[in-house]
C-alpha cells in the first residue's frame, strides 16, 4: 500500500515567485493536514481537511498560503508570494476517519522550501 | 491542548533500554498520549499511544501512571538505527497534535 507522498521533495525558488506543494494521501484517508517546520522551530500545525472541507486552518499563517482539496482526494498548498521566511520543510499527513479515537498520523517525507 | 516537556537529548549504548519520560500536567480527560519518531529528512512516524496503563506492541511500551501526569516511552534494546527524535504528543483523535521540541536520541555501538 502506498503511503504519504509528497511533490516536489525539494523546491527552490525566489522571493515574490509562487510555489504549489501537492500532497497525496493514503487512499481512503478522509483526514489530510498540512505542517511545517521553519528552520530551527518545532513542528507547527497549518490546517486539517475532513474530505474537501477545511475543519481546522487555525494554523495557517497568513493569506499567502492557500490550500485546496478539490474532490477531497489529493491537495494542494500554495504560498504566493513566497517570502524569505516560508523556507521550511512542509509535510502532509493523513488519517482515516473512524470512529476510534486515535492520533495515529501517517506522514510523507515533507517537501522542502528554499525561498532566496 | 495540553503541554508536554521532555529531555532535549538522551544518549545510550546498543542494546540498553531506554525510557524517555514526558510530562503532560495539564492533560484533559479525553486526551490519548502518543509518541513519534523522526529521523533526519523524513516525517514523523507513529511509535505508540495509549490512555492510561501500559500499552506494548512490537516496537516500545508505554507506561501511563494513574494521573496520566506523565508517560514514559520505553524502548527495549536499542540499535544505533534508533537514533532519531522523538516527540510526545498529548490531544484527541481529531484535534491537532502539537509537536514540542522532542528528544534527540543518540544510540552508540
Amino acid at each position: 500500500e502506498a503511503g504519504v507522498t509528497q511533490f516536489p521533495s525539494h523546491s527552490v525558488i525566489e522571493k515574490g515567485q509562487t510555489v504549489t506543494l501537492r500532497c497525496d494521501p493514503i487512499s481512503g484517508h478522509d483526514n489530510l493536514y498540512w505542517y511545517r517546520r521553519v528552520m530551527g522551530k518545532e513542528i507547527k500545525f497549518l490546517l486539517h481537511f475532513v474530505k474537501e472541507s477545511k475543519q481546522d486552518e487555525s494554523g495557517m499563517p497568513n493569506n499567502r498560503f492557500l490550500a485546496e482539496r478539490t474532490g477531497g482526494t489529493y491537495s494542494t498548498l500554495k504560498v504566493q508570494p513566497a517570502e524569505l521566511e516560508d523556507s521550511g520543510v512542509y509535510f502532509c499527513a493523513s488519517s482515516p476517519l473512524t470512529g476510534e479515537n486515535t492520533g495515529e498520523l501517517f506522514f510523507g517525507e515533507g517537501s522542502r522550501l528554499t525561498v532566496l | 491542548l495540553a503541554k508536554t516537556t521532555q529531555p532535549i537529548s538522551m544518549d545510550s549504548y546498543e542494546g540498553q533500554e531506554v525510557n524517555i519520560t514526558c510530562s503532560h500536567n495539564n492533560i484533559a480527560t479525553n486526551d490519548y498520549i502518543t509518541w513519534y519518531q523522526q529521523f533526519p529528512s523524513q516525517g514523523p512516524r507513529f511509535i505508540i499511544q495509549g490512555y492510561k496503563t501500559k500499552v506494548t506492541n512490537e516496537v516500545a511500551s508505554l507506561f501511563i501512571p494513574a494521573d496520566r501526569k506523565s508517560s514514559t516511552l520505553s524502548l527495549p534494546r536499542v540499535s544505533l538505527s534508533d537514533t532519531a527524535v522523538y516527540y510526545c504528543l498529548v490531544g484527541t483523535g481529531y484535534s491537532t497534535l502539537t509537536f514540542g521540541k522532542g528528544t534527540m536520541l543518540l544510540v552508540s555501538p
